[in-house]
């Protein structure tokens, strides 16, 4: 079936210093990537939507310039968290339309000290 | 807009018996689709069982089920003889098709299997 690889699986960083996601598709070609954020014990909340070879459509109230999504291949899509701090921390998955379900990768925990 | 409720935030069940996790949602596009989604501890997303908003029958996908009643906006999920490796978190979530396969989830429901 399809899979989408996500990493790193966890990543702690220095508060100010920015970290890269990335997810691939490696048995098929994404077109579209979702990006979403989980806080603990809470729902998957829709951050962004990025498409190969344009610009990425963000969710209202999610900073652009601080959330950077990048889909540069139809089996790559990055987001990159710029200038972290502690309230960045945080769940986030990216995820890949599927038939019928989404494909979704495995998960980065991101941690801002 | 699209809504998606779970009011259940935690269900036990005793092993071997059934469960069912509610969920509701609120649409005005008259094509979507209903998933449920389940995650354990570990985070990652697991596709369960898919209803779209035309078909006649409820979805079924080995011991899981889904209650679809679309007059009442519900898409509920049954699992029957539950297992200890049942226990983690459930998402109802819907995509409407005409909105570029976005997705949204409700709040999740946490399942504990009793042994």
């Amino acid at each position: 079936g399809a899979v989408v690889s996500q990493h790193p699986s966890w990543v702690i960083c220095k508060s100010g210093t920015s970290v890269k996601i990335e997810c691939r598709s490696l048995d098929f070609q994404a077109t579209t990537m979702f990006w979403y954020r989980q806080f603990p014990k809470q729902s998957l909340m829709l951050m962004a939507t990025s498409n190969e070879g344009s610009k990425a459509t963000y969710e209202q109230g999610v900073e652009k310039d601080k959330f950077l999504i990048n889909h540069a291949s139809l089996t790559l899509s990055t987001l990159t968290v710029t200038s972290a701090h502690p309230e960045d921390s945080s769940f986030y998955i990216c995820s890949a339309p599927g038939l019928p379900g989404y494909t979704f990768g495995s998960g980065t925990r991101l941690t801002v000290v | 807009a699209q809504k998606i409720t779970q009011t259940q935030p935690g269900m036990f069940v005793q092993e071997k018996e059934a469960v069912t996790l509610d969920c509701t949602y609120d649409t005005s596009d008259p094509s979507y689709g209903l998933f449920w989604y389940k995650q354990p501890s570990s985070g990652e997303m697991i596709f369960l069982i898919y209803q779209g908003s035309y078909d006649q029958q409820n979805a079924t996908e080995g011991r899981y089920s889904l209650n679809f009643q679309k007059a009442r906006k519900s898409a509920n999920l049954v699992i029957s003889a539950s297992q200890l490796g049942d226990s983690a978190m459930y998402f109802c979530a819907m995509r409407e098709l005409t909105g570029g396969f976005k997705t949204i989830f409700g709040a999740g429901t946490r399942l504990f299997v009793k042994a």
